[in-house]
């Protein structure tokens, strides 16, 4: 199973909006609407932030939304906060009973 | 509060055996499937396994399928990844992971621990 495709880095300005995009296949993102993101500070644990590709759990700031089209989903962060600075996976189920994460995207906040 | 704390890492051989404890709090561990993620050095985030809140039902990565085995013990609210026939590409550090939603298999990971270090050498 390959992972899932990923920008290898997003940037913006503080206060600005940035999106990070996650491209599959019609076996993966495109057949299932299970696609999740996870926000990932080096030496901390993953952090779910995005589930069923656009519900945020309890606690997750409403500037983090999910969409998706096709075979691609997206995350779009709103209002960038130098917080926001970390890895990003996207991660979805698979039409044969496994998970497959992202390659990962490093936002950088200028 | 829930919680998640792996333990049993280590240095081990090529070849050789490792067994992977995540001890869980704060839930009802059997209502919910459970998984392994590690990541290598330098590298992104890999899913490894998983099993369902009974435990009757499990699930491999294709790169670990054979070697691994995942189980749980409900009455002791602990998961459990038996890893066999080591290779060097299995040093990372490996994190347990909750199932987000009650009763649902791989639909996205809510809770995560803090890891634990495997490192694959001779």
């Amino acid at each position: 199973q390959s992972a899932l495709t990923q920008p290898a880095s997003v940037s913006g300005s503080p206060g600005q909006s940035i999106a990070i995009s996650c491209t599959g296949t019609s076996s993966d993102v495109g057949g299932y609407d299970y696609v999740s993101w996870y926000q990932h500070h080096p030496g901390k644990a993953p952090k779910l932030m995005i589930y069923d590709v656009s519900n945020r759990p309890s606690g997750v700031s409403d500037r983090f939304s999910g969409t998706k089209s096709g075979n691609t989903a997206s995350l779009t962060i709103s209002g960038l906060q130098a917080e926001d600075e970390a890895d990003y996976y996207c991660g979805s189920y698979t039409s044969r009973t496994t998970y497959v994460f992202g390659t990962g995207t490093k936002v950088t906040v200028l | 509060e829930v919680q998640l704390l792996e333990s049993g890492g280590g240095l081990v051989q090529p070849g050789g055996s490792l067994r992977l404890s995540c001890a869980a709090s704060g839930f009802t561990f059997s209502s919910d499937a459970m998984s392994w993620v590690r990541q290598a050095p330098g590298k992104g985030l890999q899913w490894v396994s998983a099993i369902t809140g009974s435990g009757d039902s499990t699930h491999y990565a294709d790169s670990v399928k054979g070697r691994f085995t995942i189980s749980r013990d409900n009455s002791k609210n602990t998961l459990f990844l038996q890893m066999n026939s080591l290779r060097d590409e299995d040093t990372a550090l490996y994190y347990c992971a909750k199932e987000h939603q009650s009763h649902q298999l791989l639909g996205g990971m809510g809770v995560w621990g803090q890891g634990t270090t495997v490192t694959v050498s001779s």
